[in-house]
This record gives C-alpha cells, structure tokens and sequence, in this order.
C-alpha cells in the first residue's frame, strides 16, 4: 500500500535558526497537506499543494510540492518558540486521490526550539 | 463555533473491559475518521465513515468497532480493552463538497488501558 515517509523524526534547533521537514511518498500524489500539532494538542492544517512543483508562503513557513509530485517540503525560517510541535505531512490513500478524502499521514517531525 | 468534539478526554481503563469513545461535530460534514496516535508512528486510521449508512475500516482495525448513529455523530468502541491499545485516539471530519478535503480534528481522548 501507499508510504508516506517523513524525515527527520525529531529536529532540535536554537531559536532563529531554520528547520526543515521533508516528505517522500511511494506514489504520485494529486495534493498534499500539511498539519501542525503543538504539544498536547491536536493536528490543525496548514495547506495543501495541488499542482507539480507549487510553492506556497505562510510568513515565515515555505511550503514546496516536487515537480514529480512524489514529495514536499516544509521550511521555517528563523524559528520562534511559538513554532515547537509536530509537522504531519499527508497524502490522499485512495486510488485517484480526491474520491474518499482519505489520507495517510507521515510519522511527523517533531520540532523543538531551544530559546 | 462549528466544532469537533470528543468525550472523554482521558480515560483509565483495566484490561477486558469494554470502551466507548464518543466524537460529535457541528460542522455538517459527512465524512468522519478514527485515528489512533502512536509515538513515532503518526497518525493511524482505525475506521472511516461517509455517510450514516457507510461504515469502512482502515489500516488497523482489529479490536475496534464504530458506530455512526447519526451524521454528526461517531462513536469507536473497544470491546476488550488490551494494554497496547493504551494511546491517543483523534475523530476528525471532513466535507465531501471540497475536492481536496483537509481533515478537522477534535481535542482528542488519551486513552490508558491497565
């Protein structure tokens, strides 16, 4: 069946510095999402990614969806202790992508950002 | 607010006993999903609905059942509890009318089997 694979599994960084999480998927995928889930929270989206090769921009959050459209990336830049939590990526399960509005969801990368 | 809600929130239970975990939502969304949160391994779908009359399973449904006794409404029981399924339990819901549909999530009910 589908993987959705997410890297690192934990990242550490000092505030102001950049972190980054990348997402791979066994299949092509028609979109994915991105999810933030703070500590004792629950996940709340953040966008999706439609088209091959997208960017998308939330302040200081980069969103990228490969030109193959088999992985995607999240980048922060000049990270602030409001950004600390988990980042879920997560891809459509079902054959053709938007019929069951199923997903299957990344390990998730848990950021912590030392003051 | 359109919410979601999930009740209870925390739950201490011993093993063999039978639990109920109930998930309501005020968003008029057909589509409902019962995840489990493991440590390390993300979110897991344990069962998913469309509509009242449509029940699926999902990746890990061994030891679990649901039922959607109405649109807003859906409920996953275990009917033995066992230490292992001691984790966090999400419903979430999303719209059908959307055509890549984001999943809203509730509080969640960190349950612990004993």
């Amino acid at each position: 069946g589908q993987q959705v694979m997410q890297i690192p599994q934990y990242q550490h960084v000092q505030e102001g510095e950049d972190f980054t999480t990348y997402c791979n998927s066994s299949t092509t995928l028609s979109n994915i999402q991105w999810y933030k889930q703070r500590p004792g929270g629950h996940p709340v989206f953040l966008i999706q990614l439609v088209k091959s090769g997208e960017v998308k921009k939330q302040k200081r959050l980069t969103f990228q969806f490969g030109e193959a459209k088999k992985n995607s990336s999240l980048h922060i830049t000049a990270t602030q202790t409001t950004d600390v939590g988990t980042y879920f990526c997560a891809g459509p399960s079902d054959a053709g992508g938007t019929s069951y509005g199923k997903l299957t969801f990344g390990q998730g990368t848990i950021l912590t950002v030392h003051p | 607010d359109a919410d979601v809600t999930q009740t209870p929130r925390n739950r201490i239970t011993k093993t063999g006993k039978r639990i109920m975990l109930e998930c309501s939502q005020t968003k008029g969304h057909d589509r409902m999903y019962w995840y489990r949160q493991d440590p390390g391994l993300g979110l897991q779908l344990i069962y998913y609905s469309f509509d009242v009359k449509d029940i699926n399973k999902g990746e890990i449904s061994d030891g679990y059942s649901v039922s959607r006794q109405a649109q807003a409404k859906f409920s996953l029981s275990l009917e033995s509890a066992i230490p292992n399924q001691t984790a966090l339990y999400f419903c979430a819901t999303s719209d059908a009318g959307r055509p890549y549909n984001e999943q809203f999530f509730g509080p969640g009910t960190r349950l612990t089997v004993l």
